[in-house]
């Protein structure tokens, strides 16, 4: 398994600031990926943290609004940039465990950090 | 074009098992089928994965239909404390390894 910690896990912000969520793993993972999640919604993946070179992107999500770092194999960090309301959602990080040449391990998530955006 | 289409919502007796259905029409064929479960306020939960055999482990059953289009996972003595949302998810295969999530199905538990 793996035991993966967000920082913060909660946070008000103001509108137009921006924020940058933490993700520690207890071990080294390959894979490390970012999701978002709409008040009511399902998941919605915002991209795949690379270490040692930039985030793939999903479309829709653009490095502007979302830059990642991944500067080792167990620490991320998402910042939501230019907050407007809409941002308000869980962002939740996730890490990809097991092996296999069609990648069949288990996607892990975090506890989410929950942004309100006044 | 959804991935992956599940009901909305479901009710299930408390000690029955519950069936939860999954359609994935357009699974290739190098995609598993994965389940997850998210309690309310937490992230989600992994519960079971498979390719085109049946699979059982200590919280579900898998049952894969033999053309890959469906899928049912089985809770089968369901507890309150199964109350959730399932998600049902496509794993892609090779360098882009992403489970892309559904709308899931709410999974209520009665007493």
């Amino acid at each position: 398994s793996a035991v993966i910690s967000q920082k913060p896990s909660r946070d008000i912000c103001q509108r137009g600031t921006s924020l940058t969520i933490q993700c520690q793993v207890d071990s080294q993972v390959t894979m490390m990926f970012w999701y978002r999640q709409q008040p009511g919604q399902s998941l919605t993946l915002i991209a795949t943290a690379n270490q040692g070179s930039e985030a793939t992107y999903e479309s829709g999500f653009v490095i502007d609004k979302f830059p990642i770092s991944r500067p080792n194999l167990t620490f991320s960090t998402l910042t939501v940039s230019n907050m407007s309301p809409e941002d308000s959602s869980i962002y939740l990080c996730s890490v990809m465990k097991g092996s296999g040449s069609l990648g069949t391990g288990e996607l892990f998530f975090g506890e989410g950090s929950r942004l309100t955006v006044l | 074009d959804a991935k992956t289409t599940q009901p909305p919502s479901m009710d299930c007796a408390e000690g029955r098992a519950a069936n939860l259905p999954c359609n994935h029409s357009t699974i290739s064929g190098n995609e598993y089928v994965y389940w997850y479960r998210q309690i309310h306020s937490q992230g989600p939960q992994y519960i079971i994965h498979g390719l085109k055999n049946n699979e059982t482990n200590e919280m579900a059953s898998l049952i894969i239909t033999e053309d890959r289009k469906s899928s049912t996972l089985i809770l089968p003595h369901a507890t309150l404390r199964d109350t959730a949302v399932y998600y049902c998810t496509r794993l892609s295969s090779g360098s882009a390894r992403q489970l892309t999530f559904g709308s899931g199905t709410q999974l209520t538990v009665l007493p």
